[in-house]
């Protein structure tokens, strides 16, 4: 009974693949995010989606593509990865939109582009 | 520019020690959360503050919001192995968004 899931754990790919990361939330929650942790542990964020509509979409290459087909799931599709794209990817999802709100994350993917 | 700046980035103590992680910025924020990373998963929330000047006690763990909202604190008392982890701090400012610090890696030797 997961709270929020995502798959795949491990992605290995090699330099302008595309790949999609999945993401499931079985909270009930109405907004979903993607973050991107890099190899110093930040955390920043990508997206956000609040009842599959498009609240937050920071400054990220349109390699980069959310989709939300319902509130429970959010994926993230990258075109043409990069080296520079190898990093953890964490998908979160909280209660409502407010900036305070408690996010609830999910265990990761990480990406390695070779 | 992060708004959110962490201290220390790295802490190792030995077991029974007391720590102390700080979590300040320029910015106001309407409230403060503190979670914990462990290696190879997803963050998990610690606690919230919402009030200037609040003071939240969670078992060794006592966290305290600043009274002009700009900073925070996170002290842990007789600290165990168990409280090894990414410490991370995150501000919303109603803006539907959470601003984290880099975090503070605590690492406690038995």
């Amino acid at each position: 009974d997961t709270a929020v899931s995502q798959t795949p754990k491990y992605l290995v790919t090699q330099m302008g693949n595309d790949k999609s990361i999945k993401c499931e939330q079985n909270l009930g929650h109405d907004t979903m995010y993607w973050y991107k942790q890099d190899s110093k542990k930040f955390l920043k964020i990508m997206f956000s989606y609040n009842n599959k509509e498009l609240i937050i979409n920071e400054t990220v290459p349109n390699r980069f593509s959310p989709k939300s087909p319902d509130k429970a799931h959010l994926n993230l599709h990258i075109n043409s990865l990069e080296l520079g794209d190898s990093a953890v990817y964490f998908c979160a999802s909280s209660q409502s939109a407010g900036g305070g709100e408690t996010q609830y994350f999910g265990p990761g993917t990480r990406l390695l582009v070779l | 520019t992060q708004l959110l700046e962490q201290s220390p980035q790295f802490l190792s103590i030995q077991e029974g020690e007391n720590l102390t992680v700080y979590c300040n910025s320029s910015s106001v924020f309407s409230s403060l959360q503190w979670y914990r990373q462990e290696p190879g998963e997803g963050p998990v929330l610690l606690v919230t503050v919402v009030t200037g000047g609040e003071v939240k006690k969670l078992k060794r763990l006592t966290f305290q919001f600043g009274d002009a909202r700009k900073d925070s604190s996170l002290h842990i008392t007789a600290a165990q192995p168990g409280d090894t982890g990414l410490y991370l701090c995150a501000g919303g400012r109603g803006d539907y968004k959470l601003s984290f610090g880099a975090g503070t890696t605590v690492t406690v030797r038995a």
